[in-house]
């Protein structure tokens, strides 16, 4: 069974934060990485999906990495503001296989 | 632009109902997914199908059936309702080929069994 790792579980920055979080995954037979952010009573929405080892995807203030040998991907958030309150997900994919997700890092950023 | 809509969005059941969540996308998608979500467990998959007449389970299909008789419906169907059962109901379709796509998520459906 794969299994998704996601650490921390939870935690809370201040306003204004610089703020990183992992993912770490079995590196053999890799195939996908996605993350997605999940605000609360909202569904999930794509953030990012990568795919290559070394890849660095950003949108806006959030950017991700990949170490597809290593089997991890870092998510950071830069200058944090209250509305990136929410859960982060990450989540697995071997091949054609529906996506392994993990219990998430929820990020609560105080004003 | 609709994506993928889940109904209803709450509902009640008394234990030993049955009852069918619907879902339906409109993107086109050959993928689609049902997952109930618990709190401190993340995002638990049921069922999914990879097309139109084909499903599989999932990491917790017991006391759920799906079907897919179209490439936009996915309905997820309660037979015999129990307390364990109550949880949040999230569907979701991608597209799986040659690129790798992001899933998209309905609203979800909040379900009590009492």
């Amino acid at each position: 069974i794969l299994n998704v790792e996601q650490s921390p579980q939870s935690l809370h920055v201040q306003e204004g934060d610089s703020t990183n979080f992992t993912c770490s995954f079995p590196s053999s037979n890799f195939y996908a990485l996605h993350w997605y952010r999940w605000e609360t009573a909202k569904s999930p929405e794509a953030l990012f999906v990568m795919t290559l080892n070394g890849d660095e995807k950003k949108k806006g203030r959030i950017s991700a990495t990949l170490n597809t040998k290593e089997g991890y991907s870092y998510l950071y958030i830069k200058g944090s503001q209250p509305e990136d309150s929410a859960t982060y997900l990450c989540a697995f994919k071997v091949g054609n296989t529906p996506l392994v997700f993990g219990k998430g890092t929820r990020l609560s950023v105080i004003a | 632009n609709a994506g993928v809509t889940q109904t209803p969005k709450f509902r009640i059941l008394k234990i030993g109902q049955s009852m069918t969540l619907q879902c339906t996308q409109d993107m086109n998608h050959n993928y689609m997914y049902w997952y109930r979500q618990d709190p401190g467990m993340g995002l638990k998959l049921i069922y999914y199908s990879v097309g139109a007449g084909i499903t599989d389970k999932g990491e917790v299909p017991n006391g759920y059936n799906v079907s897919r008789s179209t490439t936009e419906d996915f309905p997820l169907r309660l037979e015999l309702a129990a307390p364990s059962q109550t949880s949040v109901y999230f569907c979701a379709s991608s597209w799986v080929g040659q690129l790798n796509q992001p899933q998209h998520f309905g609203d979800g459906t909040r379900l009590s069994i009492l």
